[in-house]
């Protein structure tokens, strides 16, 4: 059973675009929600991260916008660049867990110059 | 800050040897560290999570006795490939735990067994 649904499985977008990558749960325990990127052969880097009490999120061009009654979360990437082109997670926590991370299957994201 | 380092990035051995893979926490502590393996094009598949003084935990389905994890300070846990099999080859990526329930992930290791 998969707890996070993440989608598109991929996504091209135009230099200068927006990207948007959808996450949803089910687990209403869930209490930490951050976003991985990762770039081919590395490992994942914290891209940014919400907590429910919070609707929205912005670092720079990355926001996430947090709904908690539909129980979705997304990550926007605005004015999309090149070398924004890597594989996105998100991923969710249980709150009181030790850190446990559950995680979407990943999009894969393209932009086109 | 929250630098995980692992080592080796990369390493070729041959079937039936046993490889370690090493994580460190660079600029911070972490009690709690994981071990995931990444099949290419896949998401992150936790295999155990690690807790320094204690036995690991491994998910469902991982052999225990094949990879072995100890987390014997803060700053440290290894991974070692039992007798390993070409089925093993596989990229292993490491994190540690930091407040308030972020993992900070290490480059990994591409494992390749002939």
């Amino acid at each position: 059973q998969q707890q996070v649904k993440q989608s598109p499985q991929s996504l091209i977008v135009q230099k200068g675009g927006i990207s948007i990558i959808n996450c949803a749960y089910e687990n209403t325990a869930f209490d930490y929600f951050p976003w991985y990127q990762q770039f081919p052969g590395k490992g994942p880097a914290l891209l940014i991260a919400i907590r429910p009490d919070v609707s929205e999120k912005k670092e720079g061009r990355f926001t996430i916008s947090f709904n908690k009654s539909a129980k979705q979360f997304s990550l926007h990437i605005m004015d999309s660049q090149p070398g924004d082109s890597a594989t996105y997670f998100c991923a969710a926590k249980v709150r009181g867990s030790n850190y446990k991370l559950t995680f979407g299957k990943g999009t894969l994201l393209t932009v086109n110059p | 800050g929250a630098v995980v380092s692992q080592h080796p990035s990369w390493v070729i051995c041959k079937s039936g040897t046993s490889v370690k893979i090493e994580c460190r926490s660079l600029d911070f502590q972490a009690t709690t560290m994981f071990w995931y393996r990444q099949f290419p094009k896949q998401s992150l598949m936790l295999m155990a999570t690690s807790n320094e003084g204690s036995k690991a935990t491994y998910e469902q389905g991982v052999e225990k006795d094949k990879f072995l994890i100890n987390h014997a300070s803060l700053t440290l846990s290894t991974l070692t490939v039992t007798s390993a099999h070409p089925e093993d080859s596989s990229f292993y990526i490491c994190s540690a735990g930091q407040s308030p329930g972020t993992q900070y992930f290490g480059p990994g290791t591409r494992l390749t067994v002939l």
